[in-house]
């Protein structure tokens, strides 16, 4: 059975300092993989998703970025975290084709001081 | 443009009330899929349920039902009989002809009183 992990479940950052967040899938190929953020205010907001190896789909200009090192392997980063940033961030993966759901981690909470 | 509304933002019923949480969803597309998912309060988004638009038959599964109406873009979801374990943000999704893109309602938060 396919299995997404993500860490760390929590994390506090200072202002200015780097961010980078690990969201692996066991038991597929090729998934497509997604980077969503939730803010105080509950909506999904999509920030990163890929298609493939290296393909990365930016949906907002941001302080962030996502990277794809391997078929399994979805990373987002910051150089220099920003208060705004703060939120919880979900990793999702879905099977390539029509009909396949978005299959979610359990979350990172990032507090940004 | 694809968009997913839930227009109710907070719904408070009391323990085996039935409780219905409204969809409404825009799309250009002929081909798509609608999903719901749960929220419970430890954060991880859960699936429900998939729809395609091709399929307009309601679904039951257990307490849970589904009512998809393509002329009125409705995707509704009612819970029967509720329990406090129901106490979730629920959210709709729309999913559309590429396959790779979903687009999410901005969540509907239920509490059930016991």
């Amino acid at each position: 059975s396919q299995t997404i992990h993500q860490w760390p479940a929590t994390l506090v950052q200072p202002v200015g300092s780097p961010l980078s967040l690990e969201c692996t899938v066991e038991g597929t190929s090729n998934p497509n993989l997604y980077w969503y953020r939730q803010a105080a205010g509950r909506g999904l907001q999509l920030l990163f998703y890929s298609v493939g190896i290296g393909q990365i789909s930016s949906e907002v200009p941001q302080n962030l970025s996502a990277s794809r090192p391997q078929d399994r392997q979805f990373i987002l980063s910051s150089k220099k975290l920003l208060l705004s940033d703060s939120g919880f961030y979900l990793c999702a993966w879905s099977a390539q084709g029509l009909n396949s759901p978005l299959h979610f981690g359990n979350g990172t909470r990032l507090t940004v001081t | 443009a694809q968009k997913v509304t839930q227009a109710q933002t907070e719904i408070s019923v009391v323990e085996k009330e039935d409780v219905t949480l409204d969809c409404v969803y825009e799309t250009r597309d002929t081909t798509y899929y609608l999903f719901w998912y749960k929220q419970p309060p430890s954060g991880e988004l859960v699936f429900l349920i998939r729809r395609n638009s091709f399929d307009e038959q309601n679904e039951i599964s257990g307490r849970y039902s589904w009512n998809f109406q393509k002329s009125t873009s409705s995707f509704n979801f009612t819970i029967t009989a509720s329990q406090v374990v129901d106490s979730a943000v629920y959210f709709c999704a729309l999913s559309g002809v590429t396959g790779n893109q979903f687009y999410f309602g901005t969540g509907t938060s239920l509490t059930v009183i016991p």
